[in-house]
């Protein structure tokens, strides 16, 4: 069946390091990505989104990375802050409203 | 306002009780959603309304009766749940692609 996984499911690193999280999906229709962060015993939060027309969108501090050659998804997290440990899901559709979650990556900023 | 509001933050049910979750939005988005999340998993989606109409049911068990009132209004109503049942339950709302969360409600089911 379609699926969206994440190669690493912890991810350590130093305060003010960059953190890159990783994201396959296998719905070569899917037209539309988001990143969410989730923060322990809270919903979702909206990080970033990308279309399927383009390769690369910045935000603050946060930059997604989409590879429709090999259907994968990047998210880069610039200096990272204790503020940024989270798990963090990765979700497609292709606007049939059903938002396909990946298995998600938790991300540990160590001090 | 980009709140995705539900009520109760935490449930506790016994297998015979009836009880409700409620999930408001204020953003005009026509779309609105519950997904079930276990401990340490993905949102899984249950239910999709789209302009008040349901559109998705991702073969949730009858236990799970969603309904949409208003535009602004999501409900989940249950009856006869089971322990496994047990779980965050999220709403969601979108107007184009961008889904937004709110907080949850933590259901533990006895």
């Amino acid at each position: 069946g379609e699926s969206v996984g994440l190669h690493l499911p912890t991810l350590s690193v130093q305060e003010g390091d960059n953190s890159i999280i990783n994201c396959a999906y296998s719905n070569s229709a899917s037209d539309y990505f988001i990143w969410y962060k989730q923060e322990s015993g809270k919903g979702p939060q909206f990080i970033i989104d990308i279309r399927s027309n383009m390769d690369k969108r910045q935000g603050q501090r946060v930059t997604v990375l989409l590879n429709k050659t090999v259907k994968h998804l990047s998210l880069q997290i610039a200096a990272t802050q204790p503020g940024d440990s989270a798990v963090y899901f990765c979700a497609e559709t292709s606007g049939t409203y059903k938002y396909i979650f990946g298995t998600g990556t938790r991300l540990k900023v160590l001090a | 306002d980009t709140e995705v509001t539900q009520t109760p933050k935490h449930l506790v049910m016994g297998m015979t009780n009836k009880k409700s979750l409620k999930c408001e939005q204020h953003m005009g988005h026509r779309a609105m959603y519950w997904y079930k999340q276990k401990a340490k998993k993905p949102p899984e989606l249950m239910f999709v309304y789209s302009y008040e109409k349901l559109s998705i049911n991702e073969s949730v068990p009858s236990r799970f009766s969603p309904e949409c009132p208003n535009s602004s209004l999501l409900n989940l109503h249950l009856h006869a749940l089971q322990p496994e049942d047990s779980a965050l339950y999220l709403c969601a709302s979108s107007r184009g692609k961008e889904a937004f969360f709110g907080q949850g409600t933590r259901l533990t089911v006895v």
